[in-house]
């Protein structure tokens, strides 16, 4: 009865591909979040949604696509993949706006070769 | 400046000693502070929460904001091997948290 849960938990793909990482949360939360963690583990947040509007869109390239079907659920698709989007995807939810306690799921670590 | 300084260490400690975690931050307008713990390929997780000048403990864990100085810090009282992990200080404004770039923290046995 994992709180967050994201899929895949790895990801190598190919320069140009498009691909998809899915999050789900349990915890009846109203807010979902995305964030990108690079190889110096600095933690930046890219997107967050509450009750599936979007609030925070960061200077985050277009090739970024997140799409929430409901509350519970936060997918970011992504479009010709870089050398760098390499990096661990981390989905997150709290009750409330920012300000809440965040609760991360385990990361997705992505690989574009 | 970045809003939210942090050393990244790795700052490596003896077990048993206090180990004290800082960052500064540049921006007046954030409410909220926090530390997050994140293990060796896990997500972070939330340590301590304070929205206030002062301490606030929590077992061998104690959270110390200055917002006169913009300084924030975490205590680690009788360090364990197993307090190693990266220690993200965190501050939240316009409804998005900044966090701090982490630092790696080794308890050596």
């Amino acid at each position: 009865d994992t709180a967050v849960s994201q899929t895949p938990k790895y990801l190598v793909t190919q320069m140009g591909n498009d691909k998809s990482i899915k999050c789900e949360q349990n915890l009846g939360h109203d807010t979902m979040y995305w964030y990108k963690q690079d190889s110096k583990k600095f933690l930046k947040i890219m997107f967050s949604y509450n009750n599936k509007e979007l609030i925070i869109n960061e200077t985050v390239p277009n090739r970024f696509s997140p799409k929430s079907p409901d509350k519970a659920h936060l997918n970011l698709h992504i479009n010709s993949l870089e050398l760098g989007d390499s990096a661990v995807y981390f989905c997150a939810s709290s009750q409330g706006l920012a300000g809440e306690t965040q609760y991360f799921g385990p990361g997705t670590r992505l690989l574009v070769l | 400046q970045k809003e939210v300084e942090q050393d990244p260490g790795p700052l490596s400690v003896p077990e048993g000693a206090i180990v004290s975690l800082n960052c500064t931050y540049s921006n007046s307008a954030f409410q909220y502070f926090m530390w997050y713990r994140q293990y060796s390929r896990k997500g972070p997780e939330l340590l301590m929460y304070t929205y206030s000048s002062g301490n606030k403990e929590d077992g061998r864990f104690t959270a110390q904001v200055d917002k006169s100085s913009k300084y924030i810090s975490l205590f680690i009282r009788d360090s364990q091997p197993s307090d190693s992990a990266t220690y993200l200080c965190a501050m939240n404004r316009d409804d998005k948290i900044i966090f701090g770039k982490g630092t790696r923290l080794h308890i050596l046995p």
